[in-house]
C-alpha cells in the first residue's frame, strides 16, 4: 500500500499571500488530520476530517482552514500568511475512524511552509 | 497545550548503549503513543500501549506505562547510529473523540 503522499514538500511565500496544501491518505483510510511543528510550539493539531465533514478543530485562527473530498483526499489553506506561520505541516491518515485517536496515525512527509 | 511532556529534552549516546526516554502527562488516558522522526520528516509510529497495560516490547524497543504516576518510558536497547532521530510521546485521552496530544519530543543521538 502506498503511504500517505503530501504534496507539495516545500513552499516558499511571502507575507500576506495564501496557501494551499494537499494530502492523500493511505487508500481505504477515510480520516485526515493535519499538524502543524515548530521548534517551539512543538507539534500542534489543526483539524480532522472524516467523511467530508470537520470533526475536530485545534486552537488556530480562522486563517487556517481545510476541507476533505469524496475520495478522503485533503487539503489546507492558509489565508493572509504570517511570518509565523512558518512551519511544517504534517498530515496524518487513520484506518479506523470510528475509533478515531485511539488507534495509530500514519503521517505523511509533511509540507515545509517558509513565509517570508 | 502540550499534555505529553518528554525528558531529557536531549539526550546523546554512544552506539550499543541504552537509550532511555520518559514521558509524563496529565489527565487520564486511554492509550499512549511513541512516535519517531528523522530530522523534520514525518512521524512514524513505534508502539502504542493501552491504559490496562503496563509494559509492552517491540524489537529492540521496550515501553512501560505507570497510570498512577501518569508516566510513561521508552527503552532502545543497544543502540544504533540509524536510531538518531527525535522520539516523542503522544497521549489518546478516553472517548477516542479527542485528538492526540504530543508531547515536544526528545532528540536523541547515537554516536558511531
Amino acid at each position: 500500500k502506498a503511504g500517505v503522499t503530501q504534496t507539495p514538500r516545500y513552499l516558499i511565500k511571502t507575507r500576506g499571500q495564501q496557501v494551499t496544501l494537499s494530502c492523500s491518505p493511505i487508500s481505504g483510510h477515510r480520516s485526515v488530520s493535519w499538524y502543524q511543528q515548530t521548534p517551539g510550539q512543538g507539534l500542534q493539531f489543526l483539524f480532522e476530517y472524516f467523511s467530508e465533514t470537520q470533526r475536530n478543530k485545534g486552537n488556530f485562527p480562522g486563517r487556517f482552514s481545510g476541507r476533505q473530498f469524496s475520495n478522503s483526499r485533503s487539503e489546507m489553506n492558509v489565508s493572509t500568511l504570517e511570518l509565523g506561520d512558518s512551519a511544517l505541516y504534517l498530515c496524518a491518515s487513520i484506518p479506523a475512524p470510528a475509533r478515531s485517536y485511539t488507534d495509530t496515525q500514519y503521517f505523511g512527509p509533511g509540507t515545509r511552509l517558509t513565509v517570508l | 497545550s502540550q499534555q505529553g511532556e518528554e525528558d531529557p529534552q536531549a539526550l546523546s549516546i554512544q552506539e550499543g548503549e541504552n537509550a532511555t526516554m520518559n514521558c509524563s502527562y496529565k489527565t487520564s488516558i486511554n492509550n499512549l503513543q511513541w512516535y519517531r522522526q528523522n530530522s523534520g520528516r514525518g512521524l512514524v509510529h513505534l508502539i502504542l500501549i493501552r491504559s490496562n497495560e503496563r509494559e509492552k516490547h517491540s524489537g529492540r524497543l521496550r515501553v512501560t506505562l505507570d497510570t498512577s504516576k501518569k508516566s510513561s518510558s521508552l527503552l532502545i536497547t543497544a543502540s544504533r547510529a540509524a536510531d538518531t532521530a527525535s522520539y516523542f510521546c503522544a497521549t489518546a485521552p478516553p472517548g477516542g473523540n479527542t485528538p492526540l496530544v504530543f508531547g515536544k519530543g526528545t532528540r536523541l543521538s547515537v554516536i558511531a
